[in-house]
């Protein structure tokens, strides 16, 4: 099975920074890559697909990319209500629908 | 409105069994793939089965295969999921998730439902 892996764990920045969170595949998956927030209290929420496209709603302050096995979460300019935990999910033909362990982002 | 809602967690002991059940509305749920996702307290999100549009094909995490049974009855619009032979580590938020179609992510979830195994 294709592994997801996740770095950093956790991130602490200020509001203002540019922040970029990565995720690896274990073997290629073409662009069949999700990225999800989850709010403390609240259920995971999709933000991007196709690595690269924003889901409808999400602000434009966050960005994806990559292709293969590599891809990267980018939030342009942290605000307060960014605190999450991100998931990267890789979403290709049949399961297994692998998660990454997750990356905690604080603000400083 | 796309609405998720799953109902039948509760406090087992180890080795018992419990059912949940994801109630869905707002689409036509015989054209949708479904998933169980699973978080333990503190922890990361986890797949934990997913089932095809028809209910023809099924899919499990190697972690509860051969213990728990996913099903869907489209003429109730909903998806289930049967947890025989519960663990410690079973314990966990379960949500059900609707996949957006053929390669595409989830782009709902249920709210979850609380499965605490303990003696």
């Amino acid at each position: 099975d294709i592994q997801m892996t996740q770095s950093p764990s956790s991130l602490s920045a200020s509001v203002g920074d540019r922040v970029t969170v990565t995720c690896r595949a274990s073997q290629g998956i073409s662009n069949y890559l999700a990225w999800y927030q989850q709010k403390p209290g609240q259920v995971p929420k999709l933000l991007i697909y196709a690595a690269s496209t924003l889901q409808s709603g999400v602000p434009s302050r966050f960005s994806g990319s990559g292709s293969g096995t590599d891809f990267t979460l980018t939030i342009s300019s942290l605000r307060p209500e960014d605190v999450a935990t991100y998931y990267c999910q890789k979403y290709n033909s049949a399961p297994p629908y692998t998660f990454g362990q997750g990356t905690k982002l604080e603000i400083k | 409105e796309v609405l998720l809602v799953e109902s039948g967690g509760g406090l087992v002991q180890p080795g018992g069994s419990l059912r949940l059940s994801c109630a869905a509305s707002g689409f036509t749920f015989s054209s949708y793939a479904m998933s169980w996702v699973r978080q333990a307290p503190g922890k990361g999100l986890e797949w934990v089965s997913a089932i095809s549009e028809s209910g023809d094909s099924t899919y499990y995490a190697d972690s509860v295969k051969g213990r728990f049974t996913i099903s869907r009855d489209s003429s109730k619009n909903t998806m289930y999921l049967q947890m025989n032979s519960l663990r410690a580590e079973d314990t966990a938020v379960y949500f059900c998730a609707k996949k957006d179609g053929y390669n595409k992510p989830f782009d709902y979830w249920g709210q979850g439902t609380l499965v605490t195994v303990s003696s």
